[in-house]
């Protein structure tokens, strides 16, 4: 079976400073992997996926994530803060016919100023 | 933003009562989702279908059933609502099953209370 643990329930960082949202996925196949952000009391963004092209992929709002397999990662980045990333995060896994998707618990991130 | 609606966007009901929940769509995507979000789980999916009249259960499918009759509208039922299944219900649609899956475009909730 396939499952995502979200291993920070909360991150906070300062403006202007990396992000890193970390992100395991465990499954008996090759997974397709999604990062979606919920600003509050607002429905889910897709920020960027993972379909087995390149391991490094870039989203939007200047997020990307790497897929490590042989961690069984795909942890999600960001350079430089901003104000308007604080959210939270959820990561997803797809299952093996991409008909069923499997949320994380998700990662609230706080910006400070 | 995807044309998705939800209706209603909050609904307070007693338990043992009977809830439809719908949402509709106006993007004549083929897949529709139907996911509850309850604090420290996530999402998690309820029924999701693959065209009319064609539909399967998700990982959280007891006491919920699912109906949809025409492309655009996918109804989420309760058949005797229990305190258990208060929670924000979220309706999502994708294009296709394209390799890989495709991208979810996600409602704006329905916040249900059942006393």
């Amino acid at each position: 079976a396939q499952s995502v643990t979200q291993l920070d329930s909360h991150v906070s960082v300062s403006e202007g400073t990396p992000v890193l949202l970390r992100c395991n996925y465990s499954s008996s196949y090759s997974p397709s992997l999604f990062w979606y952000v919920q600003h509050p009391n607002k429905g889910l963004q897709l920020l960027l996926k993972y379909t087995s092209a390149a391991t490094l992929v870039k989203g939007i709002n200047g997020f990307e994530a790497e897929f490590k397999k042989s961690e069984t990662s795909f942890h999600l980045t960001k350079p430089s803060a901003h104000m308007s990333d604080a959210a939270e995060y959820f990561c997803v896994v797809s299952d093996r016919n991409f008909n069923k998707f499997y949320f994380g618990s998700g990662t609230k991130l706080n910006v400070k100023p | 933003d995807a044309g998705i609606t939800q209706s209603p966007r909050h609904k307070v009901t007693e338990t043992g009562t009977p809830v439809t929940l719908r949402c509709h769509q106006t993007e004549n995507h083929r897949y529709m989702y139907w996911y509850r979000q309850d604090p420290g789980h996530g999402l998690r999916l309820i029924h999701y279908s693959y065209g009319v009249k064609d539909t399967d259960k998700g990982e959280v499918s007891d006491g919920y059933s699912v109906s949809r009759s025409k492309t655009e509208d996918f109804l989420l039922t309760l058949e005797s609502a229990t305190s258990s299944q208060t929670s924000v219900y979220f309706c999502a649609i994708s294009e296709s099953r394209s390799t890989g899956g495709d991208t979810q475009y996600f409602g704006p909730g329905t916040r249900l209370t059942v006393l």
